[in-house]
């Protein structure tokens, strides 16, 4: 099995719920942040990206808001269902420059029948 | 994405062995890069090349090489495997998202093993 993420922060939720996914980004010249998810022996799947002037954008059930004043990102997915499960990492970069994305370490989705 | 594929998806070698991991795109993307994945610390960039003629260190480039062949193809070299090599290795392209900034698509990744 996938031994990516082992010792990973862990949500667990129940199928139907919502979840909301966390992260802290420590550059403040960053504009443009992406959520990614990886599955189980697969690379990361781009899920929804936001620049720095929104504060908030939406996509098929997920939702990405950013607090640019505490460098806080979250994802939300709504009615979270088995498929959901994953790991899940935020990455941030300049829109407009030369230097590559920056991920964040991670956070493992479980989602419990 | 079956856009970007590597190869080869398994490997196991030994201490102080050369071995070469390529990557290929259909994408038609300038922009290449790989990184390493380690449990616990997310994705680390070793390489990136923003065209054939532009290839920069990342945060973990010691250690590696690469090659960008073509604006399809970009290899990672390890010129002398060792241990705390053993890794999944992956390589992206990457164009502009929907929000304007840049976004990366991955391929299916390497499982390294150095012994």
């Amino acid at each position: 099995g996938e031994s990516v993420g082992l010792h990973l922060p862990t949500l667990s939720v129940q199928e139907g719920d919502n979840s909301i996914i966390n992260c802290a980004y420590s550059n403040s010249a960053s504009d443009y942040f992406i959520w990614y998810k990886q599955e189980s022996g697969k690379g990361p799947q781009f899920i929804i990206d936001i620049r720095s002037n929104m504060d908030k954008r939406q996509g098929q059930r997920v939702t990405v808001l950013l607090n640019k004043t505490v460098k806080h990102l979250s994802l939300q997915i709504a009615a979270t269902q088995p498929g959901d499960s994953a790991v899940y990492f935020c990455a941030e970069n300049y829109s407009t420059g030369r230097r590559a994305l920056t991920f964040g370490s991670g956070t493992r989705l479980q989602v419990q029948p | 994405d079956a856009d970007v594929t590597q190869t080869p998806r398994n490997r196991i070698t030994k201490t102080g062995k050369r071995i070469m991991l390529e990557c290929s795109q259909t994408k038609g993307h300038d922009r290449m890069y790989w990184y390493r994945q380690d449990p616990g610390l997310g994705l680390r960039l070793i390489y990136y090349s923003f065209d054939v003629k532009d290839i920069n260190k990342g945060e973990i480039s010691d250690g590696y090489s690469v090659s960008r062949q073509a604006q399809a193809k970009f290899s990672l070299s390890l010129e002398s495997a060792i241990p705390n090599q053993t890794a999944l290795y992956f390589c992206a392209t990457s164009d502009f998202g929907l929000a304007g900034g840049e976004t990366q698509y991955f391929g299916p990744g390497t499982r390294l093993l150095v012994l």
